[in-house]
């Protein structure tokens, strides 16, 4: 398989936690994005990657959020001190520069609980 | 930043033709995307319009009119596992110097029932 791969795909933690995703994106993809989504909603967008260069972050994502694509490749988002509003579907999506319209491919997405 | 507007539900019968549609306000448009997401699915990629008129896929079809700010998914010859969520999204460019042209803006998405 060489779509998108994300792992955990289900995360339950207790409030105060930290929590880390990961997310594969298809080997040839240069551009990362992480997206949230809940419930009812659409994705909304969190931060965007090309290569290793964390190029941009939403006001979405405050301080308690990070993330990392250390070598250009796999990403991690990690949430510290998580609160129950973090509970979502965490997505990530790939894409390459050369292939217009630089459509994104997502992966099945983290759903993290927090109680 | 902009606006998308979608119907939130939609019903249509099994071999029918339905229509979604998709409005948005954006300063920097730069091109509009449709996805279709199952339920605890990822989104997964339908069409792409940068210009005005229709694009048609297969049983898909999609419209653009940048004057008007208006898209809409048209698919024909409904299926069962046509029900889905579909999510219209922008890409806005009018903040380009923060390099944050690349990221996907999603209305709510349409969550269409397909019945017998």
């Amino acid at each position: 398989d060489t779509g998108v791969s994300q792992n955990p795909r289900h995360k339950i933690t207790k409030r105060g936690q930290n929590v880390t995703f990961r997310c594969d994106p298809i080997s040839e993809h240069n551009r990362l994005y992480w997206y949230r989504q809940t419930l009812g909603q659409g994705p909304e967008f969190l931060t965007y990657f090309q290569n290793e260069a964390q190029l941009e972050k939403s006001r979405l994502l405050s301080d308690r959020f990070s993330a990392e694509r250390p070598k250009g490749s796999f990403s991690t988002l990690e949430i510290q001190r998580t609160e129950q509003g973090d509970s979502a579907m965490y997505l990530c999506a790939s894409s390459n520069v050369r292939d217009i319209p630089y459509e994104q491919y997502f992966g099945p997405g983290t759903r993290l609980t927090v109680t | 930043g902009q606006n998308i507007d979608q119907p939130t539900e939609m019903t249509a019968t099994e071999g029918a033709i339905v229509q979604i549609n998709c409005t948005y306000q954006t300063s920097g448009f730069n091109g509009l995307f449709w996805y279709q997401q199952h339920a605890g699915e990822a989104p997964t990629f339908l069409s792409y319009n940068v210009l005005d008129g229709l694009e048609e896929k297969g049983r898909f079809s999609s419209f653009l009119s940048r004057s008007k700010g208006y898209s809409y998914l048209l698919l024909k010859e409904l299926q069962m596992k046509d029900s889905a969520s579909y999510l219209c999204a922008v890409r806005d460019l009018s903040n380009v110097s923060s390099n944050s042209g690349y990221a996907l803006n999603f209305g709510k998405g349409t969550s269409l029932l397909v019945t017998p």
